[in-house]
Parts: C-alpha cells; sequence; structure tokens
C-alpha cells in the first residue's frame, strides 16, 4: 500500500522559509508526478506545482518566484520550499502522487497534511 | 476564487439521494477527465471518482460522477452518516499546465 508521509516546520514568522518534505512508502517515483497543494483556512485546494522523479518541475505561476520543488531518489522523497512567507500562506499543505502512465489523469495518494501557520 | 464553482454546501436526510455539481471551462472539464476527492478533517483526502465516472476500488458503488461539456456532478445515493465530509472537484488545466479545484462543498447529513 502506498504511503506518503509528511512533514515540517509548523509554525514560520513572515519572511521565513517554509519547509516540507514527503516520503513515499511502497512505490516507486518513476512513473509519477509529485505534487504540493494547499488549502488555506475556509477555503478551496490551490495547487503549487509538481516534480517528476528525473527532476522536471512545473509551478502554480501565482507562486513560482518564490517555489522550489525537489526531488531525492536515494531516499524515496521530494521536498517543498516557500520563501518570504506571508500571513496569506497559512494553509494545510498536502504532498500527493499523479500517475504519468495511462490516459486518466488523477491525483491518486495524498499525505495526510502539515497545518503551516505563519504569523508574527 | 476557485477556478471550478461548486455549491458552498448540500445536505440530505440517511438513504436520500444527493448530487454535487462542478463547472468549469474548456482548458479544464472541457478538455479533461474530472476527479473528486472526499476530505474529512485530518486525514489525507481519499479519491472517490477518476475519469469522470470511475471509482477507485473499495468505494462503494452508491457514489457515482458524469460529466457534460464543461461541468461535472457527483451523485450520492443511500446516504449514510459517515458520508458527511467535504467534497471537491478536481481537473487538469491545460492554461495552466495545473491542477485546479472546486471550492469544495460541505456536505451535511441531517
Amino acid at each position: 500500500q502506498v504511503q506518503l508521509q509528511q512533514w515540517g516546520a509548523g509554525l514560520l514568522k513572515p519572511s521565513e522559509t517554509l519547509s516540507l518534505t514527503c516520503a513515499v512508502s511502497g512505490g516507486s517515483l518513476s512513473g509519477y508526478s509529485w505534487n504540493w497543494i494547499r488549502q488555506p483556512p475556509g477555503k478551496g485546494l490551490e495547487w503549487i506545482g509538481e516534480i517528476s522523479h528525473s527532476g522536471r518541475t512545473g509551478y502554480n505561476p501565482s507562486l513560482k518566484s518564490r517555489v522550489t520543488i525537489s526531488v531525492d531518489t536515494s531516499k524515496n522523497q521530494f521536498s517543498l520550499k516557500l520563501s518570504s512567507v506571508i500571513a496569506a500562506d497559512t494553509a494545510v499543505y498536502y504532498c500527493a502522487r499523479v500517475p504519468v502512465f495511462g490516459v486518466v489523469i488523477m491525483i491518486d495518494y495524498w499525505g495526510q497534511g502539515t497545518l503551516v501557520t505563519v504569523s508574527s | 476564487q476557485s477556478v471550478l464553482t461548486q455549491p458552498p454546501s448540500a445536505s440530505g436526510t440517511p438513504g436520500q439521494r444527493v448530487t454535487i455539481s462542478c463547472s468549469g471551462g474548456s482548458s479544464n472539464i472541457g478538455s479533461n477527465t474530472v476527479n473528486w476527492y472526499q476530505l474529512h478533517p485530518g486525514t489525507a483526502p481519499k479519491l472517490l471518482i477518476f475519469g469522470n465516472n470511475q471509482r477507485p476500488s473499495g468505494v462503494p458503488d452508491r457514489f457515482s460522477g458524469s460529466r457534460s461539456a464543461t461541468s461535472a456532478s457527483l451523485a450520492i445515493s443511500g446516504l449514510q452518516s459517515e458520508d458527511e465530509a467535504d467534497y471537491y472537484c478536481a481537473a487538469w488545466d491545460d492554461s495552466l499546465n495545473g491542477w485546479v479545484f472546486g471550492g469544495g462543498t460541505k456536505l451535511t447529513v441531517l
């Protein structure tokens, strides 16, 4: 059974860098894109970006200037960094998997979510 | 403001059938398949429907999905108390080159 286990700091001050990591167990990184998605309190889901096992990335244009997603194939994990955080970056952050094979596009597995609060 | 539009709330009594709509555009629902997710507080989102109307293994057939043009809908029949959750639609967007989501629908089982 595939599991995505994520962790990172939950409380940040404005201007600091958010850093989260997601470890994948029960499967390989190959054949999938690995995504970060967030949900601000009381709001809907927002896609942050993705990375393939080979390191090819794609980012939401609204966050692109502050986002870096990286992958560590030796540890079977991938990471998110969001720089210069502000209060509006307060959200539950999810890591998620997307199979890149087949015709149907879907996010099939998600991490449990990490609440990140930005407050001075 | 979410790219896909869902009603903020829906409700029904046990045993009833409820539907949740999801409206998008030509670059997302009009071009790509729709997925539906169930979110219970504090737990990982669960894939309910993929490819507009396919259920992953383990999802009861009480859950069904459909798509027409740039809109989609999720139907839940035989409503149960454990169905009380937030439901989100999602689709790949060819203009964004990324995922777009609905604003979520909070389902209350009365």
